[in-house]
Formats: C-alpha cells, sequence, structure tokens
C-alpha cells in the first residue's frame, strides 16, 4: 500500500473523447505530480503542484489539463488526445518544504491507450 | 543543464550472484540522489536516497549505493541478487526548477532480468 491511488487503472479512449484520471493521496503530504512513462523513453514530468498552486509545467500540451482542488486531490483532464498520447500515467506525491525535494510516493498509475 | 544518465537499458544477472547499477548525473550544485524501482504494473517505489554525508548510503530490501563526486555517479549494488529483484531501476536527481522551485529528473531507467 503506497497511500496514493490512481483510478482508473486502464482507459482506452478514441481521440474525440474526454476523460479524466483521478489521484489521491492519504499521507498528508503537500505537492502533488503527474508523470507521463512511455516505452522506452525516460519519465516525463508533466505538472507539479505545490500548496494547491501550479509551480511546475514542462510545456505540456493543452489536450492535457490539471486539476488541483486541495492537497489530497489532483486530476488530469484529458480531451482530443493523440494516439502519441498513449502511456502509463503516474501520480506521485511528496512533502514539499521549499528546499531540494524530498522522496515521491508513486501511484499504481494509469495505462491509457488512445484509438 | 540537469541530466541523468544510465548507461544499461538492460542486464541479466543470475541469482545470487552481486549487482551494480550504474549512474551518472550532470548537476552544477549538491546533487540530491534517489534510487526508485518500479515492478511490473506499479509505480516507482523509493530504494534510498543520497542528501549529505556519509558517501555510502543503504536503503530497502538490502541494496545500497555510492555518491562519487569526483565520477559524478551513483551506483546502485546489491550483494546477492534475488529473482524477485527482477524490475527496472530508476536513477534520480533532485535540482532546480523553471520557476524556482525544485524537481525531480529521472534516469531512463535500467531493467533487471534475473535468471535461475
Amino acid at each position: 500500500e503506497t497511500g496514493v491511488t490512481q483510478t482508473p487503472r486502464h482507459l482506452v479512449m478514441g481521440m474525440t473523447n474526454k476523460k479524466s484520471l483521478k489521484c489521491e493521496q492519504h499521507l498528508g503530504h503537500n505537492a502533488m505530480y503527474w508523470y507521463k512513462q512511455s516505452a522506452k523513453k525516460p519519465l516525463e514530468l508533466m505538472f507539479v503542484y505545490s500548496l494547491e498552486e501550479r509551480v511546475e509545467n514542462n510545456s505540456v500540451p493543452s489536450r492535457f489539463s490539471p486539476e488541483c482542488p486541495n492537497s489530497s486531490h489532483l486530476f488530469l483532464h484529458l480531451h482530443t488526445l493523440q494516439p502519441e498520447d498513449s502511456a502509463l500515467y503516474l501520480c506521485a506525491s511528496s512533502q514539499d518544504n521549499g528546499g531540494p525535494l524530498g522522496e515521491q510516493y508513486f501511484g499504481p498509475g494509469t495505462r491509457l491507450t488512445v484509438t | 543543464a540537469q541530466s541523468v544518465t544510465q548507461p544499461d537499458i538492460h542486464i541479466t544477472v543470475s541469482e545470487g550472484a552481486s549487482l551494480e547499477l550504474r549512474c551518472n548525473y550532470s548537476y552544477g550544485a549538491t546533487p540530491y540522489l534517489f534510487w526508485y524501482v518500479q515492478s511490473p504494473g506499479q509505480g516507482l517505489q523509493l530504494l534510498l536516497k543520497y542528501f549529505s554525508g556519509d558517501t555510502l548510503v543503504q536503503g530497502i530490501k538490502g541494496f545500497e549505493a555510492e555518491f562519487k563526486r569526483s565520477q559524478s555517479s551513483f551506483n546502485l549494488r546489491r550483494p546477492s541478487v534475488h529473482w524477485s529483484d527482477a524490475a527496472e531501476y530508476f536513477c534520480a536527481v533532485g535540482a532546480a526548477g523553471n520557476t524556482g522551485g525544485f524537481k525531480t529528473i529521472f534516469g531512463a531507467g535500467t531493467r533487471l532480468f534475473v535468471k535461475a
């Protein structure tokens, strides 16, 4: 039990669909992250939220829209995706004390397939 | 620019043999270094971390890593590999982000195969 849950675990969607990924952390952390993990590529940081405020956005296409309503929940809203967006999307959380990041706790991921 | 290099895409080791996974980093300041492991279908789990102090750090599951500043390396070691160690291993460095905060940069990973 990692303390970070993600739903759904698997998602297949067409390019015209709209869907959302959900992440919840039960660790009392104040920072949450979305990563994209594609085959044979390094883990790509997409978004970082600290104290519910977006502090990092690594030039992610606008078809990915994050939402962090509180420190325990993080969403990734998806619309008009492309087949190359198929990947494992990982959520993580950590305690951000304003200095170098401590360890991150990861959820199991959502395996997304865009058809 | 900050970066992490894991030179080996995959490694095969016999059960009971020793293991060393290589990691080199590029970062101008004092690095904050991590090793994570990812089992199939799972998220990443922290094995160990180095922030300062003793350059040989112990982690969970019998893993250890040694920080060598002169070589910009942070190699992961395990004296005797078990079949359950088969997984993907990621080295990471904590670095300054674009907006003044910090972020973690991951290497591409090394997949470990264990043969009986």
